[in-house]
């Protein structure tokens, strides 16, 4: 099964600094994809930034980007000029496509324990 | 389109008592999760559907929960008997491919005294 880890439960940042959120994995399938996920205090969960495995850029989404490290198994999570607004849990998640040779039948998406960021004014 | 709309919002109810959480998918969307949130446990997937059909049920708990998709823009998760342990939040989601953006509902938050 696949595991998603997220090693920092909390963070904190001033307002309009860069904070950098970690997010190891594990699977031995080439073909997979990658997700951040924010849950504000409304408790709604919206997806931030995705990432293919076999893309080797790094996806951006405005002052969101990603630092993916296929290797290492690395998908980290940078805010830059953090807002107020990005206090939130957010969440690593992965998935193998169902089409994946050793992986049928287990395409689900996993969820890391979240990390609880808060934007300091 | 509306979003993936979930009722109740909140729910209190009394341990032996049954429990049914709606969701209705984003139309056009082929895939439906079923997931429980607690602060234990985290996300957790209970249940997911394609086009209707259940695919992977192994995260349902016990026999006590039930999930059914009898259409493709409605969904139940029921429980019978509750037990205090199965207070949580729970969500549903839709997508249009596996591996793809997940559209969460707000979530009913189940409350078993």
């Amino acid at each position: 099964a696949q595991t998603v880890t997220q090693s920092q439960p909390e963070m904190s940042v001033q307002e309009a600094e860069t904070v950098t959120l970690s997010c190891t994995y594990d699977t031995s399938e080439n073909n997979y994809y990658l997700f951040w996920y924010k849950q504000p205090p409304s408790r709604q969960m919206i997806l931030v930034i995705r990432q293919e495995a076999y893309k080797q850029q790094n996806a951006t989404e405005n002052r969101f980007s990603v630092n993916f490290q296929k290797a290492a198994k690395s998908f980290s999570l940078k805010i830059s000029d953090s807002q107020l607004g990005d206090t939130a849990m957010y969440f690593c998640a992965f998935i193998q496509p169902l089409h994946s040779i050793s992986n049928f039948g287990n395409e689900k998406l996993t969820f890391g324990t979240g990390t609880r960021l808060t934007i300091i004014p | 389109d509306a979003g993936v709309i979930q009722s109740p919002r909140h729910e209190v109810t009394e341990m032996g008592q049954e429990v049914t959480l709606r969701c209705k998918p984003i139309s056009g969307h082929d895939y439906l999760f079923w997931y429980r949130q607690t602060m234990m446990r985290g996300l957790e997937l209970l249940i997911y559907f394609n086009n209707n059909v259940p695919i992977d049920d192994s995260g349902m708990p016990e026999d006590r929960f039930s999930a059914k998709m009898p259409n493709a823009s409605f969904s139940t998760l029921k429980i019978q008997p509750s037990e205090p342990r199965d207070s949580a939040v729970y969500f549903c989601a839709s997508s249009f491919e596996i591996t793809g953006e997940l559209f969460f509902g707000e979530g009913s938050r189940l409350t078993v005294l």
